[in-house]
């Protein structure tokens, strides 16, 4: 069965960049979904088909996906990004998530 | 608007069988642009897709839990509902029902609702 791995956490430093990656095999070839869930909440989707946000989400969010490694990217990090982040793909009729990724913000 | 919120006991014993339903409101979920999920996740842990329903009752299950799993259509109501058979301590978690489009996200999600499995 496909799996997708992400780091278990990331941190960064107020106004700086994130990256949280999501690997997995030729992953480029696939649509990638991003979703941010806070402390209990349900996810929220922020970037869909890899570099698509989701309506609401500000532009200082974006993606990439290429090879084996998809990309979600936080420009000028606000306290309020403070959440795991999981990455989300379909293989053969079957969604698989990531571990999730939980975002520090120093 | 799109709502979407679970319902059902919060509370299982083992062995027994865990029964939750999804009421949509905002959209027929006998609409053909859409599928209808199953999303659990145990505590602290990552989310776990369980599977899904189109309009046609056509569905697709995880294959580490389709043995337990049934997913069904309420289209007079506007719900779907979820089974899981002969549970256990690992069944204990917060079980979102999500939309989703055919891009493939997950784009409305409702509250979710938390079940525990007791022994």
């Amino acid at each position: 069965s496909y799996e997708v791995t992400q780091p278990l956490s990331v941190s960064v430093a107020l106004g700086q960049t994130a990256r949280i990656t999501c690997a997995g095999d030729n992953i480029g070839d696939k649509n990638v979904h991003w979703y941010q869930q806070k402390p209990g909440q349900a996810p929220v989707v922020v970037l869909y088909r890899s570099t698509n946000r989701a309506s609401g989400i500000p532009e200082r969010f974006s993606g990439s996906n290429s090879g084996n490694t998809a990309t979600l990217i936080i420009s000028r990090v606000q306290a309020g990004d403070e959440a795991d982040f999981s990455c989300q793909v379909w293989d053969k009729s079957v969604a698989v998530f990531g571990g999730g990724t939980k975002l520090t913000v120093l | 608007q799109v709502q979407l919120q679970e319902s059902g006991p919060g509370l299982v014993k083992s062995s027994e069988t865990l029964s939750l339903t999804c009421s949509v409101s905002g959209g027929p979920v006998t609409s053909g642009s859409y599928h209808w999920n199953w999303i659990r996740q145990s505590p602290g842990k990552g989310l776990e897709w369980i599977g899904n329903i189109y309009y046609n009752e056509k569905t697709n299950y995880n294959p580490s839990l389709k043995s337990r799993v049934t997913i069904s259509l309420d289209w007079p109501k506007n719900q779907f509902s979820l089974k899981v058979t002969s549970v256990s301590a690992t069944d204990t978690g917060v079980y979102y029902c999500a939309r989703e489009v055919e891009v493939g996200a997950l784009d409305y999600w409702g509250l979710g609702t938390l079940v525990t499995v007791s022994s």
